[in-house]
């Protein structure tokens, strides 16, 4: 079955500290990877995707991700956090196109940073 | 930019009355989606439109209907509403299939 996990319900790091965030998937074919952010009392923000290409990919607010195929991970990172990088986090995968392409979504992991 | 605005952001129903959420997107989308957000469990798909005409069921389809008005709306209605869709509720809306996803912010619906 096609799915995506993020083993971790919480990380606490502290402010300045490097972060990183899990997540593994698993899909056929050639994924499409997704991290998403979520502030209390709001929706969703896009926060970056790997399609093809550098395994490396930069995105909004100094987050980046690094795709590993043979690991089937996506894990986001930042080198230094910032007590309003709190929030919660999701990975997403498209899968498809066998009934159409779909986003699925794990189950999210919830970031404090302490000052 | 409203992007995609949803309505209402607070509802609290009784057992068995009806309700529709409304989803509005002004970034000219063909993708439109309607998600479930749940405590540990992420968000779950419950149903979507690929484009303007069309609408398939997601995860959780059960107990929901959709409407695809036109390409700027997707409604969400709970023709009989039981405490288990107690959730917030989030709208999306997408450039094509699949593609990075834009939210609104929320419906959080209690059902009593």
């Amino acid at each position: 079955a096609q799915s995506v996990a993020q083993p971790e319900d919480q990380v606490n790091v502290a402010e300045g500290n490097p972060l990183t965030v899990k997540c593994t998937y698993s899909v056929s074919g050639n994924p499409y990877l997704f991290w998403y952010v979520q502030y209390p009392n709001r929706g969703l923000q896009f926060l970056l995707k790997y399609i093809t290409g550098d395994n490396l990919v930069k995105g909004s607010y100094g987050f980046e991700a690094e795709f590993n195929k043979s690991q089937t991970s996506f894990h986001l990172k930042k080198p230094s956090a910032l007590v309003s990088d709190s929030a919660l986090y999701f990975c997403a995968v498209r899968v498809g196109p066998t009934g159409g392409f779909k986003t699925i979504f794990g189950a999210g992991t919830r970031l404090f940073v302490k000052a | 930019n409203a992007g995609v605005t949803q309505t209402p952001k607070f509802q609290v129903l009784k057992t068995g009355q009806s309700m529709t959420l409304q989803c509005a997107q002004d970034m000219n989308h063909n993708s439109m989606y309607w998600y479930r957000q749940d405590p540990g469990m992420g968000l779950r798909l419950i149903y979507y439109s690929a484009s303007e005409g069309t609408t398939d069921k997601g995860e959780v389809p059960n107990g929901y209907n959709v409407s695809r008005l036109n390409k700027r709306e997707f409604s969400l209605r709970l023709e009989s509403a039981a405490p288990s869709q107690t959730s917030v509720y989030f709208c999306a809306s997408s450039e094509r299939q699949g593609a990075e996803a834009f939210f609104g912010q929320g419906t959080r619906l209690t059902v009593v």
